[in-house]
């Protein structure tokens, strides 16, 4: 099992792009989220899916869309990239609500 | 609203000395559940310990112990016999309560271990 994936590792973008980051898990889990790390504040929750076809917003989800079209994938769109959205993203998966989420190795985004 | 507040920014401790990381948390939910990830140098989260808010007896996995003291909201991270490797950023999260899915997380705890 691969586990939780991310790609990219690392991404510079200019202010006004956009771009998706990638988000897949192999273990057949159900719920999905979306967070970002900021220096000093812990990790934020952007957007979160709960199976197939079923998304919703978290703590901080202006200028990011997702979507869930299979299990295994959920993407992340940031539809206009701004200096504010530089940050490390963690993309997450559980099996239900009560066990332990795990973490992809996280995405260092820079928008410049 | 939800809220977990860990106070120490930054933490020192012996090697093979015990160290005690603080977490408390605000809720009005009877159902929630509390955990703890450790997140090294090299960026990513492992998780450790994870206590339900109905579990009778304090979590423990392996060297990790969780102090729960209910009243108190207080949920706090026991490391035994610290090691040179358990340099890193630690963070306390709650899982919002019955039915709910989303879980916060605190500022973290960066503790640094000494030889």
């Amino acid at each position: 099992n691969a586990g939780v994936t991310q790609t990219p590792k690392f991404q510079v973008l200019k202010t006004g792009q956009s771009m998706t980051l990638q988000c897949a898990q192999d273990m057949n889990h159900e719920y999905m989220s979306w967070y970002r790390q900021d220096p000093g504040m812990g990790l934020r929750l952007i957007h979160y899916s709960v199976g197939a076809g079923i998304t919703d917003q978290g703590e901080v989800p202006n200028g990011y869309n997702v979507s869930r079209s299979t299990t295994e994938d959920f993407p992340l769109r940031l539809l206009s990239a701004a200096p504010s959205q530089t940050s490390v993203y963690f993309c997450a998966s559980r099996p239900d609500l009560y066990n332990e989420q795990f973490f992809g190795p996280g995405t260092r985004l820079t928008v410049l | 609203a939800q809220k977990i507040t860990q106070t120490q920014p930054g933490m020192f401790v012996q090697e093979k000395e015990a160290v005690t990381l603080d977490c408390t948390y605000d809720t009005s939910d009877p159902s929630y559940g509390l955990f703890w990830y450790k997140q090294p140098s090299s960026g990513e989260m492992i998780f450790l310990i994870y206590q339900g808010s109905y579990d009778q007896q304090n979590a423990t996995e392996g060297r990790y112990s969780l102090n729960f003291q209910k009243a108190r909201k207080s949920a706090n991270l026991v490391i035994s016999a610290s090691q040179l490797g358990d340099s890193a950023m630690y963070f306390c999260a709650m899982r919002e309560g019955t039915g709910g899915f989303k879980t916060i997380f605190g500022a973290g705890t960066r503790l640094f271990v000494k030889a």
